[in-house]
């Protein structure tokens, strides 16, 4: 079966602009949680979304939001861009929500110049 | 909110060598604790999980082991070979019915030489 796919792979923005983008996950999965890798700080939680609900939020500010569609597929945007933006960004699904056995996206590679 | 600390870093072993990867966590209520290995260029990759009513796990030349009194954990492997080389991140998780999420170590680059 199809893995966990983001779109697009590679981003160069400009600051102040904004983002959106996108994660579809394995057929059936019903939750999909963000997480951005930098060098310097790791991978950090965004948000998980399980059917169309925010049930989480990490330590983000509101300039990054995000949404999940009927059909499981989530987005996420990032409203006027920072350098310190600049990232990896990573979606994960899981079947019902639970982190046993995240399957990792190959993730949108972000650059804000 | 749940804090992890990986060590070492970085860590070169030659081929055949164990390599030991150690990790703390703050939360003593997480209870979920997956390791994952990511080469460069591609997707972190789930290689071994272990939840907290079990001590040890094992998968072939992977193992982890998991003291909840002291709150660490950590990934042994055995007998390493070239393509074990990447960066692996341990992360700490309190699984609950409601939202989850996955708090990341900061890594270890591992580099095993011929």
């Amino acid at each position: 079966k199809a893995g966990v796919t983001q779109t697009p792979r590679y981003l160069i923005k400009t600051r102040g602009q904004q983002v959106t983008l996108s994660c579809s996950p394995i057929s059936g999965h019903r939750s999909v949680s963000w997480y951005q890798q930098t060098p310097g700080q790791g991978l950090q939680f965004l948000f998980e979304y399980f059917s169309e609900t925010q049930r989480n939020k990490g330590n983000f500010p509101g300039r990054f939001s995000g949404r999940q569609f009927s059909n499981s597929r989530s987005e996420m945007n990032v409203s006027t861009l920072e350098l310190g933006d600049s990232a990896l960004y990573l979606c994960a699904s899981s079947l019902d929500g639970q982190p046993y056995g995240y399957t990792f996206g190959s993730g949108t590679r972000l650059t804000v110049v | 909110g749940e804090n992890v600390e990986q060590h070492p870093s970085t860590l070169s072993v030659q081929e055949g060598d164990s390599a030991v990867i150690k990790c703390t966590y703050s939360d003593s209520a997480s209870n979920y604790f997956p390791w994952y290995k990511q080469e460069l260029g591609k997707r972190p990759q789930l290689i071994i999980d272990i939840r907290s009513n079990v001590g040890e796990k094992k998968d072939q030349r992977i193992a982890v082991t998991l003291n909840k009194t002291a709150k660490h954990f950590s990934l042994h492997i055995t007998e390493t070979q070239p393509e074990d080389s990447a960066v692996y991140f341990c992360a700490a998780s309190k699984v609950t019915g409601g939202g989850n999420k996955l708090t990341f170590g900061t890594g270890t680059q591992l580099k095993v030489e011929l």
